[in-house]
């Protein structure tokens, strides 16, 4: 299985802040790369896929980059509707992993 | 727009059965452009894909190793649904249980695009 490993595991930051959240891959996986955002007691929701094609209806201030093994997703200037967990997942090679998660708090 | 739904119960004995149905409407469970999965989420595990179903001239199916001697995932076309079993279960399959469509966008993109709401399943006696 491909390990796949987010740093931080929680941020914590202020509304206007710009915020980097990182994903590495185990091997390379090429772009092959998705990113979710997650709000409590509710289903994931695709922002990204394959490392930087923003999903319609997601705003622009979310953007993703990076191919191989490091990604990064970035939120340019945080919303208050900003605040939640993220995922990255990779879909290059069964069984499709995910991170651990980013919890992103109000500072 | 496509919509998946969940059901099944919320409460299932050690040893016995975990049953859940997915039933999608706004696509066709038969399509060739995506496959159908059930992934959970628990604090210990967080989220772990179990498997999925799709057509290609026929019914495949993958399984995670972890789980892959006690899953079902079954297709029903008539119904234009999917469902999980998974047999078994002990207090460590108790998780939030998801169906999700994964699809296959353009160049060999795979990606999650439609979530069910969850289902969070607790095993105990």
């Amino acid at each position: 299985d491909i390990l796949m490993t987010q740093s931080p595991s929680s941020l914590a930051a202020s509304v206007g802040d710009r915020v980097t959240i990182t994903c590495r891959s185990g091997q390379s996986i090429r772009n092959y790369l998705n990113w979710y955002q997650q709000k409590p007691g509710k289903a994931p929701k695709l922002l990204i896929a394959g490392a930087s094609s923003l999903q319609s209806g997601v705003p622009s201030r979310f953007s993703g980059s990076g191919s191989g093994t490091e990604f990064t997703l970035t939120i340019s200037s945080l919303e208050p509707e900003d605040f939640a967990t993220y995922y990255c997942q990779q879909s290059y090679s069964l069984p499709v992993t995910f991170g651990q998660g980013t919890k992103l708090e109000i500072k | 727009q496509v919509q998946l739904q969940q059901s099944g119960p919320g409460l299932v004995k050690p040893s016995q059965t975990l049953s859940l149905t997915c039933a999608i409407s706004g696509d066709t469970i038969s399509t060739t452009t995506a496959s159908w999965s059930w992934i959970r989420q628990s604090p210990s595990r967080g989220l772990e894909w179990l498997g999925d179903t799709y057509y290609r001239s026929k019914w495949n199916y993958d399984f995670a190793l972890s789980v892959k001697s006690r899953i079902t995932i079954s297709p029903d076309t008539s119904k234009n649904q999917f469902s999980l079993q998974l047999n078994s279960v002990t207090p460590e399959d108790t998780a939030v249980y998801y169906c999700a469509r994964l699809t296959y966008g353009s160049g060999l993109l795979k990606y999650f695009d439609h979530w069910g709401q969850g289902s969070l399943v607790t095993v105990s006696s």
